[in-house]
């Protein structure tokens, strides 16, 4: 299947530390987003990079695409306790398709 | 702007009940529409979508069913729900794009417990 995952499945940090969080997927794409989503709550949309694109910023957030080993990574930089969630990553199949895949998530701890 | 609404937040069903949970846009017109379902921990598992009104595709064969009877408006149902139905529904719609579904805003989510 498309389904992406995430790697690593649970991670817990100190307040102030970078976290990382990759995911693969299988099949081309035109573009992945990563969405985030605090305990019982819905998800949030974070950043949609292109297949066109290498490497993606905003805020304390960036992504990286690399599309020749069907990977993205998602960095959160100074990371503060309220960055603890859940985070996704989606990936559309085709133009026109309607549809997301998403990923099984890493669970982010941050302490303060 | 635009808001999505679920309700409601939490049900307790018993097994062989009936279910239909809600889930209407506001701000926006022609939306791509989505049920999720999420287990404990888990992923997402996309159960319906929805492009336009009367028009849904089923992802996976299920108990469940999903209708469309307005532009904003999607509700899931089932008639005799399972305990295997138990879960985290989640709505979410995105704009109607040329090029693919774009970004998705999700509604608060519908804790589902059957019992």
């Amino acid at each position: 299947s498309q389904q992406g995952e995430e790697d690593p499945q649970a991670l817990s940090i100190q307040e102030g530390e970078n976290a990382t969080m990759n995911c693969s997927y299988k099949t081309s794409i035109n573009n992945l987003q990563w969405y985030r989503q605090n305990s019982g709550r819905g998800l949030v949309h974070l950043i949609l990079i292109r297949s066109n694109e290498r490497e993606k910023p905003s805020g304390r957030l960036r992504v990286t695409l690399d599309t020749s080993k069907k990977s993205s990574s998602l960095l959160i930089t100074a990371s503060r306790a309220a960055d603890t969630a859940s985070y996704f990553c989606a990936t559309d199949v085709s133009p026109g398709a309607n549809n997301l895949f998403f990923g099984t998530g890493t669970r982010l701890t941050v302490i303060p | 702007s635009q808001t999505i609404h679920q309700w409601p937040a939490t049900l307790v069903q018993p097994v062989g009940s009936p279910l239909s949970l809600e889930c209407t846009v506001e701000g926006t017109s022609n939306p791509n529409l989505y049920w999720y379902r999420q287990a404990a921990g888990r992923g997402l598992q996309l159960l319906f979508y929805s492009v336009g009104i009367g028009q849904i595709s089923s992802e996976v064969p299920q108990n469940l069913s999903a209708s469309r009877p307005q532009d904003r408006q999607f509700i899931l149902s089932s008639k005799k729900l399972l305990l295997s139905d138990s879960g985290f529904y989640l709505c979410a719609w995105s704009p109607r794009l040329a090029g693919g579904p774009g970004t998705q805003y999700f509604g608060p989510g519908t804790r589902l417990l059957v019992l």
